[in-house]
């Protein structure tokens, strides 16, 4: 069964400076890995995913992450924080065979400071 | 624009009561997903449904029961409520493997 560790339950960055949000997964087979973005009273929203290819995957709103074998991690990274940042993140992972199911993280809550 | 909706945003319920929480999709996904959110917690998986009347149980189907009579529609029943039930919950909905899911707004449910 394949999981997925989030370091950092909180990351407070200031405005401009770089996100970065770490994400290390289990799995006993190459995984498709995802990151979600959860604002305040809403569902969440895929941010960007990995299934196969080019390892360094980007997404929306300026995200980005970087898939590493050798480390089993996908950490998604985000240059210039913007105030709308703010929110939770979400890392997942799915596996075959059961590869429609999703394993999530426990979130990171972002805060940006002015 | 495609859509999960779940019928409520906000539910209160007594102990002991049937809870029905409806989710539907215009997408027409094959599978949907019902996840309970709790902080510090993430997301866990309750039940899943892969096609009609399929259903298999996630992490944490204790107490809970799921149908899906249309393509569209994936409900989640708590059959007596409890105050350990009070949560978030997400429905979702998929096509095929690989893909991300979509998700609703989420059912703040409070059983007092």
């Amino acid at each position: 069964a394949q999981s997925v560790t989030q370091l950092g339950s909180h990351v407070s960055v200031s405005e401009g400076a770089l996100v970065l949000l770490r994400c290390n997964y289990s799995s006993s087979v190459p995984p498709y890995l995802f990151w979600y973005v959860q604002y305040p009273n809403q569902g969440l929203q895929l941010l960007l995913k990995y299934t196969t290819g080019a390892t360094l995957v980007k997404g929306i709103n300026g995200f980005e992450a970087e898939f590493k074998k050798s480390e089993t991690s996908f950490h998604l990274t985000k240059p210039s924080a913007h105030m709308s940042d703010a929110a939770e993140y979400f890392c997942a992972v799915s596996a075959p065979p059961n590869d429609y199911k999703l394993s999530f993280g426990a979130g990171t809550t972002v805060t940006v400071r002015a | 624009d495609v859509k999960v909706t779940q019928s409520s945003r906000y539910l209160v319920k007594r102990t002991g009561e049937k809870v029905f929480l409806e989710c539907v999709q215009d997408m027409d996904h094959e599978n949907m997903f019902w996840y309970r959110q709790d902080p510090g917690l993430g997301l866990r998986l309750i039940y899943f449904s892969y096609d009609v009347k399929m259903k298999e149980k996630g992490d944490i189907p204790e107490g809970y029961s799921v149908s899906r009579e249309k393509k569209e529609r994936f409900s989640l029943i708590l059959e007596s409520a409890s105050t350990n039930q009070t949560s978030m919950y997400l429905c979702a909905s998929s096509r095929g493997q690989n893909g991300g899911y979509t998700f609703g707004s989420g059912t703040r449910l409070t059983v007092v």
